[in-house]
C-alpha cells in the first residue's frame, strides 16, 4: 500500500523558534498533500492543501505567514511553524494523494509538537 | 460551512456484539465518505470508504450511506477489545479531473468494547 512518512514524530522547541516538519510519500508521487492539526480531544482540522509546484491554499483562520508550506517535489512537503508559541502545541498530521487515486489520501504518522 | 456530526460517546459495547456508529454531514455535494480509526496519540487509520448509496462490507465492517438523509454509518460485527478506539467520520468533495478537497472530519466517537 501507499506509505507516507512524517518526521520527526515528536519535537520540543522553545517559544519563538521555528520548527520544520517533513512529509514524504515513499512509494508514489504525491500530487496533493494536506496538512492537518489536532488539539487534545478534538478532531483533525484541515490547515492547508498544497499541490506540487504551486502555492498552498490555507483554510480560513490559518495564518499562512506562520505556517509555511513547501511542496517543491512530488514526494516531499514541509510545514514550518515559525515563531512557535505554546498555543501552537498540537499534533500535526500530513496526508498525501496522487492523481487518479480516487479521493483517498494516505496519512503520515503525525508529529507531536510541544512548545515550551 | 461544512460540518460533520458524530456522537462523542463513549459508546460501550460488550465483546462479540455489534457496534453501531453514526455520522451526519451538512454539505450536500459531498461525494466521498470515510471511516477512520484512531488510537490515542496515533494517526488515523482508514477502515472503510464508501461513495454510493447502500451498504459496503469488508470483513467485520459494514459502511452504510444514505445521501438523501446525509447520513453515513459504520457497523462493527463481533466486536473485539482491540476495536476500542475513537472512530472518525470524514467527508470530502470530488472535482472533475480527479481532484478532491481535504477531508472534513467529525469529532469522533469513542468506542469501548467491554471484555
Amino acid at each position: 500500500g501507499a506509505v507516507v512518512s512524517q518526521h520527526p514524530s515528536r519535537v520540543i522547541c522553545k517559544s519563538g523558534t521555528s520548527v520544520k516538519i517533513e512529509c514524504r510519500s515513499l512509494d508514489f508521487q504525491a500530487t496533493t498533500m494536506f496538512w492537518y492539526r489536532q488539539f487534545p480531544k478534538q478532531s483533525l482540522m484541515l490547515m492547508a492543501t498544497s499541490n506540487e509546484g504551486s502555492k498552498a491554499t490555507y483554510e480560513q483562520g490559518v495564518e499562512k505567514d506562520k505556517f509555511l508550506i513547501n511542496h517543491a517535489s512530488l514526494t516531499l512537503s514541509t510545514l514550518t511553524v515559525t515563531s512557535a508559541h505554546p498555543e501552537d502545541s498540537s499534533f500535526y498530521i500530513c496526508s498525501a494523494r496522487w492523481q487518479g487515486a480516487g479521493t483517498e489520501a494516505f496519512f503520515g504518522q503525525g508529529t507531536r509538537l510541544t512548545v515550551v | 460551512q461544512k460540518e460533520v456530526e458524530q456522537n462523542s460517546g463513549p459508546l460501550s459495547v460488550p465483546e462479540g456484539a455489534i457496534a453501531s456508529l453514526n455520522c451526519t454531514y451538512s454539505d450536500r455535494v459531498s461525494q466521498s465518505f470515510f471511516w477512520y480509526r484512531q488510537y490515542s496519540g496515533k494517526s488515523p487509520e482508514l477502515i472503510m470508504s464508501i461513495y454510493s448509496n447502500g451498504d459496503k462490507e469488508d470483513g467485520r465492517f459494514t459502511a452504510q450511506l444514505n445521501k438523501a438523509s446525509q447520513y453515513v454509518s459504520l457497523l462493527i460485527r463481533d466486536s473485539q477489545p482491540s476495536d476500542s478506539a475513537t472512530y472518525l467520520c470524514a467527508v470530502n468533495r470530488v472535482y472533475s479531473g480527479g481532484g478532491a478537497d481535504g477531508l472534513t472530519f467529525g469529532k469522533g466517537t469513542h468506542l469501548i468494547i467491554q471484555p
